[in-house]
C-alpha cells in the first residue's frame, strides 16, 4: 500500500462546477501538505501549501487538511476550463526540527472543465 | 534565468546505453531536487543537493544512478546501462530555501523524458 493514496480520475465536470480532489495518507509523519498542478509536458506548479489541521483559501482554491482522519482536500470554486490540469496532493515530514524538499506526491487526478 | 532550465527535452537511448541528463537551477537557489515521474503517476524523489553536497540520494533506484553538482550550481544525473523500467519524465526542482527552514516552495523545470527501447 502506498503511503498516499489519490484517486487518480480521470474528473470530468462543466465550466462553473464546484470541483473536489481528495488524499489520504497513512504515514504519521506528514506534517506539511500541498497542492501541485500540472499541465501537460509541464513540471509540477506550487498551488497550495498548508501545515495545520483547516482551511486554507486562495482566491478559488480552498485547501483542507484533517490529521486526525489522515486526510486532505482541495475545492476549486467556479471551476475554467484553463484547471484542466492533472492535480497532485504532496506531503512531507517534519523530523528533527527540519523539513526539505523531500516531497511524497499522490498518483495524480487528471481533470477536465469543459465548456 | 527565469526559471529551472532542463536539457535535453526528450531523449531516446537504446538498452545499455548510458545517459546524462542536465538541470540548471534558479539562480541562487541553494537547494536542487532530482524527481522521477513515470507515465500516469506523481513524481518520486530520487536525491536532494544543498549547494554541492548531496545530502539525500535515498530514493536512487540503483547504484546505475548516479547525480552530482560540483560547483553548487547545474546538476547533472547520469543513468548508466540504461533498461526499460528506466523510461520516464525526469524533474529537477530547485528551491531557495536552506534545510531546516519551512515553508519550501519548489520550483520544477518541465522536465527531461526519456525512453529506452
Amino acid at each position: 500500500q502506498k503511503e498516499v493514496e489519490q484517486d487518480p480520475g480521470p474528473l470530468s465536470v462543466p465550466e462553473g462546477a464546484i470541483v473536489s480532489l481528495n488524499c489520504t495518507y497513512s504515514n504519521s509523519a506528514f506534517q506539511y501538505f500541498m497542492w501541485y498542478r500540472q499541465y501537460s509536458r509541464k513540471g509540477p506548479e506550487l498551488l497550495m501549501y498548508t501545515y495545520s489541521s483547516g482551511n486554507k483559501e486562495d482566491g478559488r482554491f480552498t485547501a483542507q487538511v484533517d490529521k486526525s482522519s489522515k486526510y486532505i482536500s482541495l475545492f476549486i470554486r467556479d471551476s475554467q476550463p484553463s484547471d484542466s490540469a492533472t492535480y497532485l496532493c504532496a506531503m512531507s515530514a517534519y523530523a528533527g526540527g527540519t523539513s526539505y524538499g523531500k516531497l511524497t506526491f499522490g498518483q495524480g487526478t487528471i481533470l477536465t472543465v469543459h465548456p | 534565468g527565469a526559471g529551472v532550465s532542463q536539457s535535453p527535452r526528450y531523449k531516446v537511448a537504446k538498452r545499455g546505453q548510458d545517459v546524462a541528463l542536465r538541470c540548471d537551477p534558479i539562480s541562487g537557489h541553494v537547494s536542487l531536487f532530482w524527481y522521477q515521474q513515470a507515465l500516469g503517476q506523481g513524481p518520486e524523489f530520487l536525491t536532494y543537493f544543498q549547494n554541492e553536497a548531496q545530502l539525500d540520494k535515498s530514493g536512487l533506484p540503483s547504484d546505475r544512478f548516479f547525480a552530482e553538482r560540483p560547483e553548487g550550481s547545474v546538476s547533472t544525473l547520469k543513468i548508466q546501462r540504461t533498461q526499460q523500467e528506466d523510461s520516464a519524465v525526469y524533474l529537477c526542482a530547485s528551491s531557495s530555501h536552506l534545510r531546516g527552514i519551512t515553508n519550501e516552495k519548489l520550483f520544477f523545470g518541465s522536465g527531461t523524458q526519456l525512453s529506452v527501447l
